[in-house]
């Protein structure tokens, strides 16, 4: 079966240090992949997205993300982060070609952010 | 502008009721989804829909039912059969393809 893990549940950075969320995923085609961000009580942005072409991409806020076949990762990365980047991130990941045009989401990683 | 309305933000139902949640879009999206989040476990797939007048079960479809009679519209009910249905409810809709979904505002079921 299909799955996304996110391992860490919650991660604690400080403003103005760099940031790294991990996905993995299990599939048995080629997927495409998406990372979301979620403010408390809120729903879901898109951050950026991946279907083929150039492994590293980049989103809206700074973000980017890589995604390695070989590890079958996709992280998301920022350089350098602010205050308002405290928030629920989720990797969402659909399978080409699948029914529904279904995503499996990870189980999301909250950051907070020390001042 | 172009997005997806959910209504009521806030509800609050006794147990036993029936309750049903709306879910509004005029992306003129084929494609619509309800999710279901509890803390820690992501996003649960509970409906979609590909075309009006059809639509499938997700991963957690007992206790719930949905109707989709126009595009714009995907109501979801939730039944008393629904043993623990206090959470957070969001609707998606998606054009097709490799494309993203689109999410609303949630609405937070509270059962008293």
């Amino acid at each position: 079966a299909q799955s996304v893990t996110q391992p860490d549940i919650h991660i604690t950075v400080s403003e103005g240090a760099s940031l790294e969320l991990r996905c993995n995923y299990s599939y048995g085609a080629t997927p495409y992949l998406f990372w979301y961000v979620q403010s408390p009580g809120q729903g879901l942005q898109l951050l950026l997205k991946y279907f083929s072409g150039d492994t590293l991409v980049q989103g809206i806020k700074g973000f980017e993300a890589e995604f390695k076949r070989s590890q079958s990762s996709f992280n998301l990365r920022k350089p350098s982060v602010h205050w308002s980047d405290a928030a629920e991130y989720f990797c969402a990941v659909g399978m080409i070609k699948a029914a529904g045009n279904k995503l499996t989401f990870g189980g999301g990683t909250r950051v907070l952010v020390k001042p | 502008d172009g997005g997806i309305t959910q209504s009521p933000k806030y509800l609050f139902r006794k147990e036993g009721q029936n309750v049903t949640l709306s879910c509004e879009q005029n992306l003129n999206h084929d494609a619509m989804y309800w999710y279901r989040q509890d803390p820690g476990q992501g996003l649960r797939l509970i409906y979609y829909s590909q075309i009006v007048n059809d639509f499938q079960k997700g991963d957690i479809a007992e206790g719930y039912s949905v109707s989709r009679e126009k595009k714009e519209s995907f109501p979801l009910t939730v039944t008393s059969a629904q043993k623990n249905p206090t959470a957070f409810y969001l609707c998606a809709s998606t054009i097709g393809g490799y494309n993203e979904q689109f999410f609303g505002p949630g609405t937070r079921l509270t059962v008293l």
